[in-house]
């Protein structure tokens, strides 16, 4: 089985930009998160989506948000880029049966905005 | 507010002796945990989990403890190899039906010396 893939490895940006960032889950996986990682504040929840519907939302404003498709794949958008936006998101899937499920994580898109 | 806290940044064991990483949290609603490991460029890949009803669990070298009056998990890894070299985080999760939503540690970095 293929694993979590997330689109692209890298990414850099200007300040005020916009950026959408896209993950494949593994096959038959429902349940997408999304996790922002810094070196100062570790793995970070941003949301989790299930059958299209954001389930649940981590402490993030407003320019973050997300999307998920009928084939599970989904997208996160940041809009308005800020300095302290640089980080490595991790997109990561579950079949999406229970809350205690092991995630299974891709290999991150680094996004560096200037 | 950092509800799950791992308070070494960094461990450095030898070769074939135990590593030994810890865990605190403060949310007493937390009622299952995991440690995740993660090297350079790539995800975090599940290790091992406990739940709250349980105080050790154990899958080969590795071997988590709970200890819930204290609130501290600890990872146990013996014995350690060099290929264990990697970040750890520890995370934990409240009962919430089937939302998925991770509260993670902030990492230790273990290195294993030959």
């Amino acid at each position: 089985k293929a694993g979590v893939t997330q689109t692209p490895r890298y990414l850099i940006k200007t300040r005020g930009q916009q950026v959408t960032l896209s993950c494949s889950p593994i096959s038959g996986h429902r349940s997408v998160s999304w996790y922002q990682q810094t070196p100062g504040q570790g793995l970070q929840f941003l949301f989790e989506y299930f059958s299209e519907t954001q389930r649940n939302k981590g402490n993030f404003p407003g320019r973050f948000s997300g999307r998920q498709f009928s084939n599970s794949r989904s997208e996160m958008n940041v809009s308005t880029l800020e300095l302290g936006d640089s980080a490595l998101y991790l997109c990561a899937s579950t079949q999406g049966g229970s809350y205690n499920s092991p995630l299974h994580f891709g290999n991150g898109t680094r996004l560096t905005v200037t | 507010d950092q509800q799950v806290k791992q308070n070494s940044p960094s461990l450095s064991v030898q070769e074939g002796r135990i590593s030994i990483l810890n865990c605190d949290y403060t949310n007493s609603m937390f009622d299952y945990f995991l440690w995740y490991k993660k090297y350079p460029a790539e995800g975090p890949t599940f290790l091992i989990s406990i739940s709250s009803i349980k105080d050790k669990n154990e899958d080969g070298r590795f071997t988590v403890f709970l200890n819930k009056s204290a609130k501290h998990l600890s990872l146990h890894i013996v014995p350690s190899q060099p290929g264990d070299s990697a970040v750890y985080f520890c995370a934990a999760t409240t009962p919430g039906g089937r939302a998925q939503k991770l509260v993670f540690g902030q990492g230790t970095r273990l290195t294993i010396n030959p």
